[in-house]
């Protein structure tokens, strides 16, 4: 049961274009959302998060968008730059035994930005 | 300023070995984690840690054991490796802050198991 889905495997956009990353939940006790960046070869490295009480949060160019009712977020990146090709990783965070926070991740999505 | 590290990068074993992965964060964390990614499947997540002295079963736990050594320190071991377990290994660490959720990942093991 793939709680957190991120349905599309990759995304081509052209530089300066707007890339839009999406994200569908399933679980509505998950209170916190994240979006992870990975390149190759490296570990991931936190890009940018939401609060379920937030319906939107930014961060330079980048910005995550939550729709609670529709159990959806999506990330924003304007303008879009070859740097930022990646797979890019949806999270969605609830409490675990003993106070952590146990993340559970989609499959990630390939951005690919043209120069 | 390391974050978190681990060793060994690359591993080869054959089917039924044993070995063990390293990680160690100095942030302080107290939480720490290690999970999977295999192609297409994302990030699964094998064992964590909430704080020293403590360690959980995550979504994909058959097959492996785990040890938090002390705050630092959080190993994976494998006891009788199987390919099944041919996987990018990835541990992480996260401070308990009430509400803090952002991990931070070390660079990965890239383990095969033929």
């Amino acid at each position: 049961d793939q709680q957190v889905k991120q349905n599309s495997p990759s995304l081509s956009v052209q530089e300066g274009r707007i890339s839009i990353l999406n994200c569908d939940y399933t679980n509505s006790m998950f209170d916190y959302f994240l979006w992870y960046k990975k390149y190759p070869a490296e570990g991931p490295t936190f890009l940018i998060s939401i609060s379920s009480i937030k319906d939107k949060n930014e961060d330079g160019r980048f910005t995550v968008f939550l729709n609670k009712s529709a159990k959806h977020l999506s990330l924003h990146i304007v303008p879009s730059q070859p740097g930022d090709s990646a797979v890019y990783f949806c999270a969605a965070s609830g409490l675990a035994q003993g106070g952590s926070e146990k993340l559970v991740f989609g499959k990630g999505t390939k951005l690919t930005v043209n120069p | 300023n390391a974050g978190v590290t681990q060793t060994p990068k690359f591993q080869v074993l054959k089917t039924g070995q044993s070995m063990t992965l390293q990680c160690a964060q100095d942030m302080n964390h107290n939480s720490m984690y290690w999970y999977r990614q295999d192609p297409g499947m994302g990030l699964r997540l094998i064992y964590y840690s909430a704080s020293e002295g403590t360690t959980d079963k995550g979504e994909v736990p058959n097959g492996y054991n785990v040890s938090r050594l002390n705050k630092r320190e959080f190993s994976l071991r494998l006891e009788s490796a199987a390919p099944s377990q041919t996987s990018v290994y990835f541990c992480a660490s996260s401070a308990y802050r009430g509400r803090s959720y952002e991990q931070y990942f070390g660079p990965g093991t890239r383990l095969t198991v033929t």
